[in-house]
């Protein structure tokens, strides 16, 4: 079974950029879509990205379409979550999930985005 | 405001049943999307609870079952125990909105 690990969370000030990564192991990307999916302190899950097994298929929510892009680096195992133009409200835990037929199969422990001045 | 609707919290002794719902629409639950059901325990990631509306990943007991009929979904805990304390989560995928919803999450206390 793939484990994932997030990494490259922090604090931010407003209209910054953070780069997240979300590194595997245990089983190549290749075979693997992702999301990922973030939890603002207190608050529920909500689905930010998606990546298919290549680059060319990715989605996004529109809370942060256009702001970030998801991209995979499949020689590397690991898929990144580029973010621009930070908000308060992207302030979150920040998951990468597995997906599979629809659902995420296996979860991440999350990096920590702190967007604040 | 979440896509899927939840109750915030549910409560029940142990040993008893207890029920968790989630409401969609036609574009999501109610179209051909399956439901799916994550456990969440404090201060952990979100782990799969129940996929394909019915159907439990290796190592989740059987007192956990899932159902769906309509734009609606729910999910069943039987023989509570202290550890099913957790936040509950359903997903699906919306068609409108080209992609994955969650509820809003349900705390249940036991």
């Amino acid at each position: 079974e793939v484990q994932l690990v997030e990494s490259g969370g922090g604090l931010v000030q407003p209209g910054g950029s953070l780069r997240l990564s979300c590194a595997a192991s245990g089983s190549t990307l290749t075979s693997h879509s992702i999301s990922w999916v973030r939890q603002a302190p207190g608050k529920g899950l909500e689905w930010v990205s998606y990546s298919g097994t290549t680059s060319t298929t990715t989605y996004y929510a529109d809370s942060v379409k256009g702001r970030f892009t998801i991209s995979r680096d499949n020689a590397k195992n690991s898929v990144y979550l580029q973010m621009n133009s930070l908000r308060a409200e992207d302030t979150a835990i920040y998951y990468c999930a597995s997906v599979y037929h629809y659902y995420m199969d296996v979860w991440g422990r999350g990096t920590t985005v702190t967007v604040s001045s | 405001q979440s896509v899927l609707t939840q109750p915030p919290s549910v409560s029940g002794a142990p040993g008893q049943r207890v029920t968790i719902s989630c409401t969609g629409s036609s574009s999501n639950i109610g179209s051909f999307y399956d439901v799916h059901w994550y456990r969440q325990l404090p201060g952990t990631a979100p782990k799969l609870l129940i996929y394909g509306n019915t159907n439990r990943p290796s190592g989740v007991p059987e007192r956990f079952s899932g159902s769906k009929s309509g734009t609606s979904a729910s999910l069943a805990i039987s023989g509570l125990q202290a550890e099913d304390e957790a936040d509950y989560y359903c997903q699906s995928y919306d068609s409108s909105l080209s992609g994955w919803v969650f509820g809003g999450g349900t705390k249940l206390t036991v």
